[in-house]
């Protein structure tokens, strides 16, 4: 069974430019967070979806928004990307409710320039 | 909300030792705690878990205990092997699904 799948791998932007992120969750996950790792830290909570609705925000600015398709899959979008925004974003699925086990993919490396 | 502390920052063993990790959190309503081990360009990959019910679980080399008087939970690796190298994160979270994580540990086990 496939596992999270995220696109692209990487990608490098510039400093004002817009980047969409994608998320396909393990079939049958219902949900689906994005997480935020700066190099040398922790994943930090960015959102949470849950049949395509939002559960919860975390911490971040208005420039990170995110939504869920009646398939289950996700983007995040970021806007007006800054240099400090440059890092490794997590996409993990779950089957929903209050289970908290969550599975991961491998990232998208984002670098802003 | 949850803050999510982790001790040592990086830990050396010799291969075939036990390593341990521990991590204490803040919130007292945190009721699941599970452990990631993250290896080079990869994403984290859930290794065990516990939940707030349970004192002690394990799985094979690896065991996780909780204490949730003193607030910290710590992971275990008995017999150590070159592959168990790489950073670990612990994570608390209050059953929403959203985890607060650790800044995480670099392990590395000496051949």
């Amino acid at each position: 069974d496939a596992g999270v799948t995220q696109s692209p791998t990487h990608l490098i932007k510039t400093r004002g430019q817009q980047v969409t992120l994608r998320c396909s969750p393990i079939s049958g996950h219902k949900s689906v967070s994005w997480y935020q790792q700066v190099l040398g830290q922790g994943p930090q909570f960015i959102f949470q979806y849950y049949e395509k609705e939002e559960r919860g925000r975390g911490n971040f600015p208005d420039r990170f928004s995110a939504r869920q398709f009646p398939n289950y899959s996700s983007e995040l979008n970021v806007n007006a990307l800054l240099l400090g925004d440059s890092a490794l974003y997590l996409c993990a699925s779950s089957w929903g409710g209050d289970t908290g086990e969550l599975f991961f993919g491998e990232g998208s490396r984002l670098t802003v320039l | 909300g949850e803050n999510v502390e982790q001790h040592p920052s990086t830990l050396s063993v010799q291969e075939g030792d036990s390593a341990v990790i521990k991590c204490t959190y803040s919130d007292s309503a945190s009721n699941y705690f599970p452990w990631y081990k993250q290896e080079l360009g990869k994403g984290p990959q859930l290794i065990i878990d516990i939940r707030s019910n349970v004192g002690e679980k394990k799985d094979q080399r690896i065991a996780v205990t909780l204490n949730k008087t003193a607030k910290h939970f710590s992971l275990h690796i008995t017999e150590t092997q070159p592959e168990d190298s790489a950073v670990y994160f612990c994570a608390a979270s209050d059953g929403n699904n959203r985890l607060a994580f650790g800044k995480g540990n670099q392990v590395v086990v000496i051949p």
